[in-house]
């Protein structure tokens, strides 16, 4: 059962206008979101995080927001770059348990000129 | 400028080999972990580990070992490969076990068993 899903394995979007990736969870006993940024043939890197004690984080042309109640997480990133063209995972922790990081499926975003 | 490095970027085996996937991180963390990456499936937790000659199961351990007999050091073991191992396997470490922080992944060792 996939406790944390991204529904839309694509997205494409133009250069300079906002992409909103969105993710959605199943566990209300998540309480660390993060979002990580994948290039083809380079490993993940970490992009943005949010505690659930939060409704919004900023970082750069980065945003992320947590609806708490709907059980859903959104990326935005303003203005989008060509360069931001990647696959986005959400990832979630779960307060009983630290020890891991559960991901999501992934949204291919592309940015166009 | 940490790194996790990965031996192999690139193996083909046959099905019934045994396979050893290395991973070493130069930043002294305490966890290390081995995922899965597959297409539609996301990214998927084998094994992990807290410290040496300690290791957890993740989401999908079965066919799978691990090793971490120095702290720097995590290895995956394919006991008796399978097709339905082909895949693309991440390593990756942190520094504490509360996960808050970012995890520093390798560049992945994309694994195909004829």
């Amino acid at each position: 059962d996939q406790q944390v899903k991204q529904n839309s394995p694509s997205l494409s979007v133009q250069e300079g206008r906002i992409s909103i990736l969105n993710c959605d969870y199943t566990n209300s006993m998540f309480d660390y979101f993060l979002w990580y940024k994948k290039y083809p043939a380079e490993g993940p890197t970490f992009l943005i995080s949010i505690s659930s004690i939060k409704d919004k984080n900023e970082d750069g042309r980065f945003t992320v927001f947590l609806n708490k109640s709907a059980k859903h997480l959104s990326l935005h990133i303003v203005p989008s770059q060509p360069g931001d063209s990647a696959v986005y995972f959400c990832a979630a922790r779960g307060s009983y348990n630290t020890d891991k990081l559960i991901f999501g499926t992934g949204t291919r975003l592309q940015v166009f000129p | 400028d940490v790194k996790v490095t990965q031996s192999s970027r690139y193996l083909v085996k046959r099905t019934g080999e045994k396979v050893f996937l290395e991973c070493v991180q130069d930043m002294d963390h305490e966890n290390m972990f081995w995922y899965r990456q597959d297409p539609g499936l996301g990214l998927r937790l084998i094994y992990f580990s807290y410290d040496v000659k300690m290791k957890e199961k993740g989401d999908i351990p079965e066919g799978y070992s691990v090793s971490r007999e120095k702290k720097e050091r995590f290895s995956l073991i394919l006991e008796s490969a399978s097709t339905n191992q082909t895949s693309m396997y991440l390593c990756a470490s942190s520094r504490d076990r509360a996960n808050t922080g970012e995890l520093f992944f390798g560049e992945g060792s994309r694994l195909t068993v004829l």
